[in-house]
């Protein structure tokens, strides 16, 4: 039972267009959402989080929206860069438990063409 | 140091040999973190040491990998009689307050059973 759904393997955006990133989850008690993007060869890093007492988190080119009655986040890059291109991991987690024990989905490749 | 420090960042090994892998955090984190990942999965989690508490090892595998953490800072994972199925990247986190920050990761191990 995978708590943490990214559907999609993979998306190829142009520059300068927006990237849109999704993920689902099924685990009503999470409470913290987080997202990471990996390069090839290096652990992930770290990039955004939200708590479920918000819908809208921003951080420069960087948006994650919550959906809570649909179980759904996306992240959005605008405008995207080449230098985005990497493996991007929707993260969840239950703050109540203090335990900091996030839950991840597969990843996304995103790549990002000149 | 300034990052989590994981060694060696590749290991072959036969089939059936005993593995240690190595992770030393930031200083000043409190909570440490081990996942792996298999060729095209995403994160999983395999266990979670938090100041002096008990750890977290719900996500070990099996019997054969265990995990120890000394004087709250450097942690070493240990996997006996190594099988096909283990090989992944083992990644190591560490975290302040996982909620804001995210974790800070390694750049894992590279772990090959053949």
């Amino acid at each position: 039972d995978q708590q943490v759904k990214q559907n999609s393997p993979s998306l190829s955006v142009q520059e300068g267009r927006i990237s849109i990133l999704n993920c689902d989850y099924t685990n009503s008690m999470f409470d913290y959402f987080l997202w990471y993007k990996k390069y090839p060869a290096e652990g992930p890093t770290f990039l955004i989080s939200i708590s479920s007492i918000k819908d809208k988190n921003e951080d420069g080119r960087f948006t994650v929206f919550l959906n809570k009655s649909a179980k759904h986040l996306s992240l959005h890059i605008v405008p995207s860069q080449p230098g985005d291109s990497a493996v991007y991991f929707c993260a969840a987690g239950r703050s109540d438990t203090n335990a900091g024990k996030s839950t991840f989905g597969d990843g996304t490749t995103l790549t990002v063409k000149p | 140091g300034a990052g989590v420090s994981q060694s060696p960042s590749n290991k072959v090994t036969e089939k059936g040999k005993d593995v240690e892998l190595r992770c030393d955090p930031i200083s000043g984190h409190t909570a440490l973190y081990w996942y792996r990942q298999s060729l095209g999965q995403g994160l999983e989690f395999l266990i979670y040491f938090q100041g002096n508490s008990a750890p977290d090892k719900s996500g070990l595998p099996s019997d054969r990998f265990s995990a120890e953490r000394t004087g709250g800072s450097v942690s070493t994972l240990t996997i006996q009689r190594t099988q096909q199925e283990d090989s992944a990247v083992y990644l190591c986190a560490s975290s302040l307050a996982w909620t804001d920050y995210g974790y800070t990761f390694g750049s894992g191990t590279r772990l090959t059973v053949v």
